[in-house]
């Protein structure tokens, strides 16, 4: 049975950071590129980011680049999201999903992790 | 990097097919066939219907059918069924060299 598993999501207040892990199980996450995709209250989803399966090619979506850094440890079967200057507008479910191949589409994904930014 | 074009809604009887549609650019889907589908049910994740446009990852129902022409995909429900009441998103690779990836604006599916 595959699992992804989202964590770190929190009540957290504007400008500060947060970093999000997706940890894997029933299948080796460092063979896939693995994504980030987020859905605010009541809305559509929203692509945040992607990592190749090696971790050298990666690329943000345009509401969190330059505030946004994702990450793997193949050793322990993760892939972080490192997030700075938090706005309420960043508020959501963050989840993470491995893509078919690369970019093909997000087969496996997670249950999501639940980020507010509010004061 | 602007969402994709869906349908905010559409409705079928039981056992009809309907289609939506999602309209991207020559810079997503008319350049690329790395387009899918994804179905959401309320307070669920998002699950993978087709890729590669046409494409059914194991164990999706048959009822499901991607398509494309042009700068407009589309995904076809056939038979359709009360479990098909859900939210609906197309999603592309961009060939936007700041971007990646884009998901269209999402449809919900109402079975009659």
């Amino acid at each position: 049975q595959i699992h992804l598993v989202e964590s770190g999501g929190r009540v957290v207040q504007p400008g500060t950071s947060l970093k999000l892990s997706c940890a894997a199980s029933g299948l080796t996450l460092s063979t896939y590129a693995v994504h980030w995709v987020r859905q605010a209250p009541g809305k559509g989803l929203e692509w945040v980011a992607i990592i190749s399966y090696d971790g050298r090619s990666y690329y943000y979506g345009d509401s969190l680049r330059g505030r946004v850094d994702i990450s793997r440890d193949n050793s322990q079967n993760t892939v972080s999201l490192q997030m700075i200057s938090l706005r309420p507008e960043d508020t959501g479910i963050y989840y993470c999903a491995t893509d078919t191949q690369w970019g093909s589409g997000c087969l496996n994904w997670g249950r999501g992790t639940l980020l507010t930014v509010s004061s | 990097q602007s969402a994709l074009t869906q349908p905010a809604s559409v409705s079928g009887s039981l056992g009809q097919s309907i289609t939506i549609s999602c309209t991207g650019s020559n810079t997503d889907i008319g350049d690329n066939d790395f387009v899918s589908w994804y179905q959401q049910h309320a307070g669920k994740a998002p699950k993978l219907l087709t890729y590669d446009v046409s494409n059914r990852p194991s164990g999706v129902s048959d009822r499901f059918s991607g398509s494309k022409s042009g700068n407009t995909a589309s995904l076809t429900i056939s038979g359709l069924q009360a479990e098909d009441e859900a939210d609906y998103y197309c999603s592309s690779y961009t060939t936007i060299t700041t971007a990646f990836y884009v998901f269209g604006t999402g449809t919900k599916v109402t079975v009659l």
